[in-house]
């Protein structure tokens, strides 16, 4: 059962073009966390959301936690070249052991020049 | 310093070959974390160590073993392991509950001949 619905897969998009992201669960988390990844490198974290509703800018970079804490997005605006790679959504379930993450199946985000 | 490391970055080894991957954080961080990962594929949890006690095993099968010498290390041993073992092996750690954000190595790939 895949608990954490990423969408999209994939996306290819020119330089300056906005995009959104999405995660979507029929379950409520207590957080929900954004990385990004190079390809053989780790995941670097770019965001944790705790409260519904809250939303967070990083640069380019928004993100937004449902008010449910059910679902989140990530919307980069004017995306460059330099924004191409992975980006994983991961949830932290409440009442779940302590370390346990829910992961997205990843969008993998290609940003031409 | 934010930073995980993890030696060595790649990893040959054969079906009989007995050997052992590292991972040292210096955040203070008490939780740390083995996953395995495919390509373009989200990681997998392995294990989770909370305060140097092993707290979470995925029902990893038993030619890998993790140990953990104190709270800033972290390794897993490999022993036997077999071709669909090959993965990109990443080591993470976080302050628990890990609700807070993971912070991740930049992984070892693992090629099993």
């Amino acid at each position: 059962t895949q608990l954490l619905e990423q969408s999209p897969q994939f996306l290819s998009i020119q330089e300056g073009e906005n995009l959104t992201v999405y995660c979507n669960s029929s379950s409520v988390f207590s957080s929900l966390q954004w990385y990004r990844q190079e390809p053989g490198e780790g995941p670097v974290l770019l965001v944790t959301v705790v409260t519904g509703g809250e939303v967070k800018k990083l640069k380019r970079l928004t993100f937004q936690f449902g008010d449910a804490r059910k679902d989140s997005s990530l919307h980069i605006t004017a995306a460059q070249p330099g924004d191409t790679g992975l980006y994983l959504c991961a949830g932290a379930r409440s009442g779940t052991s302590y370390g346990k993450l829910t992961f997205g199946q990843g969008t993998i985000l290609t940003v031409h020049p | 310093d934010t930073e995980v490391t993890q030696t060595p970055k790649h990893l040959v080894m054969g079906m009989t070959n007995k050997k052992s991957l590292k991972c040292e954080q210096h955040m203070g961080h008490r939780a740390m974390y083995w996953y395995k990962q495919k390509a373009k594929k989200p990681p997998e949890l392995m294990f989770v160590y909370s305060y140097e006690k092993l707290s979470i095993n995925e029902s990893v099968p038993s030619r890998f073993s993790p140990e953990c010498p104190n709270s800033s290390l972290l390794n897993l041993h490999l022993h036997a392991l077999q071709p669909e073992d090959s993965a990109l092996y990443l080591c993470a750690s976080s302050q628990p509950p890990s609700r807070v954000g993971q912070y991740f190595g930049p992984g070892t790939r693992l090629t099993v001949l």
